[in-house]
């Protein structure tokens, strides 16, 4: 196992469009984490599932922000009608319940 | 308040010293503690995690933790100009998520 893979690595994107990102875990990994991540600050935590239930929603997520995990495998992060402010490095990372999270290599969003 | 709490620095050291990051936080429930590394344009990438008191030694990096004082830190020693990136401070309760500090930039000198 390779660790996290996140895909594509960088997306540009008009405003209004709507885009999504992928992920997948280290494979005995039962929790999976989404945060975004702006130049100089560090990473706010999105949502979180474990196994295919989604157990954390941010309150600052906006609606247009949706994330599924089917089957408790990979996940997707679909951001609807974006925005200049959603421009920032989505991050996924994976975990067991109790252990540390490794992150995958981030998705580049820009919007223009 | 946040959550987590780091200096943002730059924390700038000389190469072959100590360089002493800082973090506290505010959620007594949080149960374990997590030290990042993250290079410019980079995803963070774990150092080291602790989660009982005292110390903890990992090659040229120690992290200690003191939960009364709801505090933590990283000591890097023999710093190295390779050392020089944003270090992440996060914490989790049980069942909960990871939340992080917003990172000191760290810069040692030659």
């Amino acid at each position: 196992d390779t660790g996290v893979s996140q895909d594509p690595r960088h997306k540009i994107t008009k405003r209004g469009q709507n885009v999504t990102f992928r992920c997948d875990p280290i494979s005995e990994h039962n929790r999976l984490y989404w945060y975004r991540q702006t130049l100089g600050q560090g990473p706010e935590f999105l949502t979180y599932f474990q196994n295919e239930a989604q157990l954390e929603k941010s309150r600052l997520l906006s609606d247009r922000f949706s994330a599924e995990r089917p089957k408790g495998s990979f996940s997707t992060l679909e951001i609807q009608r974006t925005e200049q402010g959603d421009s920032a490095m989505y991050l996924c990372a994976s975990s067991l319940d109790k252990g540390e999270a490794f992150f995958g290599q981030g998705t580049r969003l820009t919007v223009v | 308040q946040k959550e987590v709490e780091q200096n943002s620095g730059p924390l700038s050291v000389p190469e072959g010293a100590i360089a002493s990051l800082n973090c506290t936080y505010s959620d007594r429930g949080s149960q374990s503690f997590f030290w990042y590394r993250q290079y410019s344009g980079k995803s963070p990438e774990l150092i080291m995690f602790i989660y009982s008191n005292g110390d903890k030694e990992d090659g040229r990096f120690t992290a200690q933790l003191n939960k009364a004082s709801q505090y933590v830190s990283l000591l890097i020693r023999d710093s190295q100009p390779s050392d020089s990136a944003t270090y992440l401070c996060a914490s989790k309760a049980a069942g909960n998520k990871l939340t992080f500090g917003g990172g000191t930039r760290v810069l040692v000198k030659p």
